[in-house]
């Protein structure tokens, strides 16, 4: 079965400091993942996509990291800010039948 | 800026009416959208998948009489949610996908009150 399990369910950490989100998955055959961060009350905006050929893709102070053999990817925040604060979605896209599977995110909350 | 432009962005109504949310891609073909839902705290939730041209394809649970969904051209869904009820009241927010697959945008949302 399909599946992205994303981890921890929420994060509390200090301005300033950097984080890490992790994203395991099951889905097969596997086209590309994505990073997502969602503000409340608004729509889930990219961050990075990665396909099986990438390990590392940067955006500012996102880096995303991906391991296609242990099925693994993780997105490390550099020098959070207040304005981190939100959900964090990874999102795995499937070859075979086009399905696109969310993960259920992760809350980051930035405290000052 | 914006490549999916969802509209309203909060809509409020009374019950037994019907809400119609719209969802553009703004600079590409989008061969297929997607609509969910999300309640306060929660993950997104798929609704229903369409390609442009042809009927929705609803998931498991969500009614396609009481969700109707519109993908009549490249750049266009729509989603009307007929005769609300409070229970309809969510954030519901729509994605497009490219014929490449690789562009996959989100609109940013439509908060329904069902009053």
């Amino acid at each position: 079965k399909n599946q992205v399990e994303q981890s921890p369910q929420s994060l509390i950490i200090l301005e300033g400091k950097n984080c890490t989100l992790q994203c395991n998955y099951t889905v097969s055959p596997f086209s590309n993942l994505r990073w997502y961060k969602q503000d409340t009350g608004r729509g889930p905006v990219s961050l990075t996509i990665m396909t099986f050929s990438e390990n590392t893709k940067s955006n500012g102070r996102y880096t995303a990291t991906l391991d296609a053999d242990t099925k693994q990817s993780s997105l490390h925040i550099t020098a959070s800010q207040l304005s981190d604060s939100a959900s964090y979605i990874c999102v795995v896209s499937a070859n075979r039948d086009d399905k696109i599977i969310f993960g259920k995110g992760t809350r980051l909350h930035i405290l000052p | 800026g914006a490549v999916v432009s969802q509209h309203p962005s909060r809509v409020i109504c009374k019950s037994g009416t019907s809400v119609k949310i719209e969802c553009r891609s703004l600079d590409f073909q989008a061969t297929t959208m997607f609509w969910y839902r999300q309640f306060p705290k929660q993950s997104l939730m798929l609704m229903a998948t369409s390609n442009e041209g042809s009927k929705a394809t609803y998931e498991q649970g969500v009614e396609k009489d009481k969700f109707l969904i519109n993908h009549a051209s490249l750049t266009l869904s729509t989603l009307t949610v007929t005769s609300a009820h409070p229970e309809d009241s969510s954030f519901y927010i729509c994605s497009a996908r490219g014929a490449g697959k690789e562009k996959l945008f989100f609109g940013s949302g439509t908060q329904l009150s069902v009053l």
